[in-house]
């Protein structure tokens, strides 16, 4: 198991409210990116944080938004939330933007929207 | 951005026979090309990688093969055992620009006992 940790496990939401989800990432990794893993598809890249900046964003909108703190935790914002963005959410941690290597990911939160 | 499509979405082999699993990729400039093992209702974890300036990486019974003029990878699984039982997934990167992996959409392998 990799030492990146993801809350909340679940999470049931309704149309048009907003939610917050948190990763903490492995010791060591500066870099932290979000995927969303819809039912019986691979990740898609939403966006990726390195060392508290944007770097990097998928075709996603405006809606999805996220911030990186000093620890190099993250957290994904979803405003106005639509029955599509129903998925499990995975973060996953690296030790760098630019470094070709594995990318540890955490156990997803599965956000379910009604 | 990047596109990667995989083929086969299903896979069934029987068990000790080999399994092969097909990535292609749009943009010239990846070049960094993950596979990550998915068992139910687990994080995605990395069994192999190759990077551009590689033509095949093996580990033990698994293989990853890379042809960058025709823009596709390979992942060759021989001897399965039941435990190879999962959904595979590729990735493809650019690590120099961010290293953001654009998955496939998955091949689920099933290991007949």
């Amino acid at each position: 198991e990799t030492g990146v940790t993801q809350s909340p496990t679940h999470l049931i939401k309704t149309r048009g409210q907003q939610v917050t989800l948190r990763c903490s990432s492995q010791s060591g990794h500066n870099t932290v990116s979000w995927y969303q893993q819809a039912l019986g598809q691979g990740p898609q890249f939403i966006f990726q944080y390195y060392r508290e900046e944007e770097n990097g964003r998928g075709n996603f909108p405006p809606r999805f938004s996220g911030l990186q703190f000093p620890n190099y935790s993250s957290e994904l914002n979803v405003n106005a939330l639509e029955l599509d963005d129903s998925a499990l959410y995975l973060c996953a941690s690296s030790f760098g933007p630019r470094l070709a290597g594995e990318q540890f990911f955490g156990p997803g939160t599965r956000l379910t929207v009604l | 951005g990047e596109n990667v499509e995989q083929h086969p979405s299903t896979l069934s082999v029987q068990e000790g026979d080999s399994a092969v699993i097909k990535c292609t990729y749009s943009d010239s400039a990846s070049n960094y090309f993950p596979w990550y093992k998915q068992e139910l209702g687990k994080r995605p974890q990395l069994i192999i990688d190759i990077r551009s300036n590689v033509g095949e990486k093996k580990d033990q019974r698994i293989a990853v093969t890379l042809n960058k003029t025709a823009k596709h990878f390979s992942l060759h699984i021989t001897e399965t055992q039941p435990e190879d039982s999962a959904v595979y997934f590729c990735a493809a990167s650019t690590f120099d620009t961010g290293n953001q992996f654009y998955f496939g959409t998955g091949t689920s392998l099933t290991v007949i006992p």
